[in-house]
């Protein structure tokens, strides 16, 4: 079945430590973005991309970097400069062509400092 | 600027009775999308309905309907006959640039029996 897979689903990080989460989509969808959302409040863009090799800054980019090496995959990487780094962090795709085609989100990672 | 508003942090509603969930947007683009999703206490995003801003009729979905008052920049969510599972928090989106969503910040469902 087509889908968005992110993993891992719960992850701990150490202080100064970096962490990527893994976000893969066999949707053939062009767009792909980051959320965070933290306990009691809606999501925030942390970076988006359009297209493979080019991505953009969301509304939360700081401590925070990605990558889009290929369609299917957009990994999100959690810098130690992420001074507060716990929170729900979900990953969605959207065909890039028809602007009232729905987000599909994956079932998120959960992150936490040690 | 807050694009979109949700006044109603949380709301009960009787089983199989209809509940209304309010949602308030700000754009000046007169091309924009918007979108309602149901997050379970699981955490995953679930979409429910779409309304385009040139859509001349609400939206329906089975048990959803979206009432849409582009006046009054109003896309309010209404959940007919609630059942227990329809327990969740929903929230209201929008599009109206570069394929970005904006969201609210959700209201919390809670169906009684």
């Amino acid at each position: 079945d087509g889908g968005i897979t992110q993993s891992p689903k719960y992850l701990f990080r150490k202080e100064g430590q970096n962490v990527t989460l893994s976000c893969e989509q066999n949707l053939n969808h062009d767009a792909m973005y980051w959320y965070r959302q933290d306990p009691g409040q809606g999501l925030r863009l942390i970076y988006y991309s359009q297209i493979v090799n080019d991505f953009q800054k969301g509304d939360i980019a700081e401590g925070y970097s990605v990558s889009r090496e290929k369609k299917e995959s957009f990994p999100l990487t959690v810098t130690s400069a992420q001074k507060n780094p716990t929170a729900f962090y979900l990953c969605a795709s959207a065909s890039g062509d028809r602007a009232h085609q729905p987000q599909h989100f994956g079932d998120g990672t959960r992150l936490s400092i040690l | 600027a807050q694009k979109i508003t949700q006044t109603q942090p949380g709301m009960f509603v009787q089983e199989k009775e209809a509940v209304t969930l309010d949602c308030t947007y700000d754009t000046s683009d007169p091309s924009y999308g918007l979108f309602w999703y149901k997050q379970p206490s699981s955490g995953e995003m679930i979409f429910l309905i779409y309304q385009g801003s040139y859509d001349q009729q609400n939206a329906t979905e089975g048990r959803y309907s979206l009432n849409f008052q582009k006046a009054r920049k109003s896309a309010n969510l209404v959940i007919s006959a609630s059942q227990l599972g329809d327990s969740a928090m929903y929230f209201c989106a929008m599009r109206d640039d570069d394929y970005k969503l904006s969201f609210g910040a959700g209201t919390t469902v809670t169906v009684r029996a």
